[in-house]
């Protein structure tokens, strides 16, 4: 079992906004990092360090976080952004990296 | 460009082992780490581990220490995971990835990725 928990699937309107959610004790200490995986592709780095976006990714994506639970947001999802998100960060002792579970985005 | 390339998709028996390899460009390869995840099939990332190309210390997640080996060869700018002997559940994509100190670890590169089947 992973130290990151993360809702399975969520769904959102097109052009709405979403907010993906990734839970774990080791997030009171470390930075949380954000992938976005398409089917049959590499994950690509989309949010690093809780807020930051490398170049690049478009600025509709946002990062938080707030005691145990690091949050990825989304304001007007586009059709593209149906896909795959995995957070990841260190484990509680810090000697590790840990991923999240996942959860498939759903554009409607 | 920097880019890590991973070498081609695998079918194997069980029992029979496997290196497969990652081949960073674009870049010191000595200057990052470079970490290896595994996807099962519909199912999420899990870190397998992280190797210094420079010196080749390396760590291991506990989940997979002793199962399969992460080695470097720095000269050719390549790194290697290796199973001794694979089992069907080792049946999975295989992604390197480049922990960016500069982006607090987060993996900012990340290979093609390397399908590995074991069947009998």
């Amino acid at each position: 079992s992973s130290e990151l928990t993360q809702d399975p699937a969520v769904s959102v309107a097109l052009g709405q906004t979403v907010r993906i959610t990734c839970q774990g004790d080791s997030l009171r200490t470390y930075y949380a990092s954000w992938y976005q995986q398409k089917p049959g592709q590499a994950p690509a780095l989309v949010i690093y360090a809780t807020n930051n976006r490398p170049s690049g990714i478009p600025d509709r994506f946002s990062g938080s976080s707030s005691g145990n639970t690091a949050s990825l947001t989304i304001t007007g999802a586009q059709a593209e952004d149906e896909a795959d998100y995995h957070c990841n960060s260190r484990d509680s002792s810090g000697n590790y990296w840990v991923f999240g579970g996942g959860t498939k985005l759903t554009v409607l | 460009e920097v880019q890590l390339v991973q070498s081609g998709a695998e079918v194997k028996k069980p029992g029979e082992p496997l290196k497969i390899s990652c081949k960073g460009s674009g870049y010191s390869f000595t200057s990052y780490w470079i970490g290896w995840v595994r996807q099962m099939p519909g199912k999420g990332l899990e870190w397998m581990g992280n190797i210094f190309p420079d010196d080749s210390d390396t760590i291991y997640s506990p989940s997979f220490q002793g199962q399969v080996t992460i080695s470097a060869d720095k000269s050719i700018s390549t790194a290697y995971l290796h199973w001794s002997s694979l089992k069907a559940s080792d049946t999975a994509m295989y992604y390197c990835a480049r922990p960016s100190a500069q982006l607090s670890n987060a993996f900012d590169i990340w290979g093609q990725g390397t399908m590995v089947t074991v069947s009998s």
